[in-house]
């Protein structure tokens, strides 16, 4: 079946610092991938999301690309911000009947501190 | 707009109780998911629910688990007779259509449910 594997956390990086989260997934067909953003005490929200190959994703400064030959979808960001501390889930959905199912990775823990 | 809403936020109950578990949508949204993280794993799909219907459970266990959509009203999910292995985080999400891919689905906060 289909798997999000994504990189173990927690994550704690400097205020400024590059940022990159990874993930990798398992899917037949071809699937369309996203971001989710969990902050303290909040919902997920979408970050960003890519439905085809090559597509890049970005929102607020992350970024994020699908590379099919790879199977991933890495979270990239240039300089984060304490306000970017958050749990950070990689997901997909396979296109057909059932497109309404998204399977997460576990989830990455960042802290970022001033 | 409010945005999904969930109550309660923490639950704990013993085993053999029930937990009733809320889920109030988006306004306009008539589509909601419901999805269980137990500790150490990533959110997985139980129920997909239209308004008086149930779509897909694929993802519910069989005993105990059960959920409704009413007319009127929030999302319930209902576990009966909880064990231990209940204990996870409970996450609703509406959409005002169906399918992930076109249209994005609105999560609530979550209710952690802790079965003693």
């Amino acid at each position: 079946g289909d798997s999000v594997t994504q990189m173990e956390g927690p994550v704690t990086l400097s205020e400024e610092a590059f940022l990159t989260i990874n993930c990798t997934y398992t899917a037949t067909g071809y699937p369309s991938l996203f971001w989710y953003v969990q902050y303290p005490g909040e919902g997920l929200q979408l970050l960003l999301k890519a439905t085809k190959a090559d597509d890049k994703g970005s929102n607020k400064g992350f970024e994020a690309t699908y590379r099919k030959e790879t199977t991933s979808f890495h979270l990239e960001k240039g300089s984060v911000q304490v306000s970017d501390s958050a749990v950070y889930f990689c997901a997909l959905v396979n296109s057909g009947g059932s497109n309404y199912k998204l399977t997460f990775g576990k989830g990455t823990l960042l802290t970022v501190n001033p | 707009n409010a945005g999904v809403m969930q109550n309660p936020r923490h639950l704990v109950r013993r085993r053999g109780q029930e937990a009733r578990l809320r889920c109030s949508p988006m306004k306009g949204h008539s589509h909601v998911y419901w999805y269980r993280q137990l500790p150490e794993e990533g959110l997985k799909f139980m129920v997909y629910l239209q308004k008086e219907n149930i779509i897909d459970e694929s993802g519910m266990p069989k005993e105990r688990f059960s959920a409704e959509f009413p007319k009127e009203g929030p999302s319930i999910l209902r576990i009966q007779q909880v064990v231990r292995g209940d204990s996870a985080a409970y996450f609703c999400a509406s959409s005002p259509l169906a399918g992930v891919v076109t249209d994005t689905q609105y999560f609530g906060p979550g209710t952690r449910l802790t079965v003693l």
